[in-house]
């Protein structure tokens, strides 16, 4: 079974500094890794897509993660916060092993200063 | 517009009063899922269904009861709600194979049990 886990449940960061939210996973097989992003008061959306393709994945609004089998590691970054950037970020990962199941980790809370 | 509607958005009832709460998407997703979200525990799978007529246990299904009649609809029934129900809950749809689509959410109902 697969299982993800998140360093921080809350990361705060100055505007215009580099955003940077840990994610580590356990899978038996080749595994399928998300970012999600919820904002205040909405649902989940996703931010990108790791499917075995490109190790280095580029999302919206500015985020890119990088898959690092050594490490089993989906670290997601960008390089300067927007105010727009505050919100709730899930890292997710799904394999075959368990019907492509979606296993979130618990969460990190970004808060951008001023 | 590709979307999942749940309804409804709050919803505050009393212990054992059955409810139901309605998803439905209209992208002809095979795969639709159920999940609770509480702080500090991320999203928990409740039931999924790979298809019509075809439902499954997810992570934390006791309490719960869901049917797929139809392939757009994924309501989650409570037959008798307790406290530790309440919850923020999201129904997502994707095709099938989810592993390599990620999932698209609803927006979300939050539940309150009295």
């Amino acid at each position: 079974a697969q299982s993800v886990t998140q360093l921080g449940s809350h990361v705060s960061v100055s505007e215009g500094a580099l955003v940077l939210l840990r994610c580590n996973y356990s899978s038996s097989v080749p595994p399928y890794l998300f970012w999600y992003v919820q904002y205040p008061n909405q649902g989940l959306q996703l931010l990108l897509k790791y499917t075995s393709a490109a190790t280095l994945v580029k999302g919206i609004n500015g985020f890119e993660a990088e898959f690092k089998k050594s490490e089993t590691s989906f670290h997601l970054t960008k390089p300067s916060a927007h105010m727009s950037d505050a919100a709730e970020y899930f890292c997710a990962v799904s394999d075959r092993s368990n019907d492509y199941k979606l296993s979130f980790g618990a969460g990190t809370t970004v808060t951008v200063r001023a | 517009e590709a979307q999942v509607t749940q309804n409804p958005r709050y919803l505050i009832t009393v212990t054992g009063k059955k409810l139901t709460v309605t998803c439905s998407q209209n992208m002809n997703h095979e795969y639709m899922s159920w999940y609770r979200q509480d702080p500090g525990l991320g999203l928990r799978q409740i039931y999924y269904s790979m298809n019509v007529e075809v439902t499954d246990k997810g992570d934390v299904p006791e309490g719960y009861k869901v049917s797929r009649k139809e392939k757009r609809n994924f309501p989650l029934i409570l037959e008798s709600p307790s406290p530790n129900q309440t919850s923020l809950y999201f129904c997502a749809s994707s095709y099938a194979p989810q592993g390599n689509y990620g999932y698209t959410f609803g927006s979300g109902t939050r539940l309150t049990v009295v």
